[in-house]
């Protein structure tokens, strides 16, 4: 399974914009990028994926640079309730490999 | 429109005994997947279900074995529990084409004593 490479973690303040990286440097040419987070007591949540074009939905943005090695999840206003465990995977079946994840910490 | 349910939530059992968690997966959903979750670490893939046939595994021993159903939902059972076994369970449910979205469940919390 291709790997991520993800910060331990990252401090944002509230309704600022966040910018979560992800790298990913061995990613082939199946693989859709995938970001799950995962509150506290929860299981994970499905946030967004993509293939090769940046992204967006109503909880996030995903922006896949053009060689693919890397891509940054962003959020555009960081609340309280967005403060959770950020997992950036590589997937091109339906099996997810989880890492260590970002821990994403929110400042009132 | 029930999300994917998963019980008990939590169980304690002793070494050597063995255990069945049980999900119910989110209503359209034909595809489950379980995961085990240790302590501060990322959820770990066991396996996946479709079609009532293992479709995927990982790397886990044979005491993990897994069923689904006609009507979808899944046990995972595993057997001679160890120590190492406690964790969080998870059950995630998808559409049967890949690069879906996965629902999880909140899981089920085993303890081992």
């Amino acid at each position: 399974d291709a790997k991520t490479t993800q910060p331990n973690s990252m401090e944002s303040n509230e309704e600022e914009p966040v910018h979560l990286p992800c790298n990913h440097s061995t990613i082939s040419g199946t693989d859709y990028i995938h970001w799950y987070r995962q509150l506290p007591s929860q299981g994970p949540e499905y946030v967004i994926h993509g293939l090769t074009s940046n992204v967006n939905n109503r909880m996030a943005s995903l922006a896949i640079a053009e060689d693919r090695k890397s891509s940054t999840l962003i959020l555009h206003r960081a609340t309280l309730r967005d403060a959770a465990v950020y997992y950036c995977i590589l997937s091109a079946n339906s099996k997810l490999t989880f890492g260590k994840g970002i821990t994403l910490s929110v400042r009132p | 429109d029930a999300g994917v349910t998963q019980s008990p939530t939590h169980l304690i059992k002793t070494r050597g005994q063995q255990v069945t968690l049980r999900c119910s997966p989110k209503s359209g959903h034909d595809t489950v997947s379980w995961y085990q979750q240790a302590l501060g670490q990322g959820p770990q893939f066991i396996f996946q279900y479709y079609e009532e046939e293992e479709r995927q595994r990982g790397n886990f021993p044979d005491r993990f074995s897994g069923h689904q159903f006609p009507n979808y939902s899944s046990e995972l059972n595993v057997n001679a529990l160890l120590l190492g076994d406690s964790a969080l369970y998870l059950c995630a449910s998808s559409p049967g084409t890949f690069n879906q979205p996965q629902h999880f469940g909140d899981g089920t919390r085993l303890s081992i004593l």
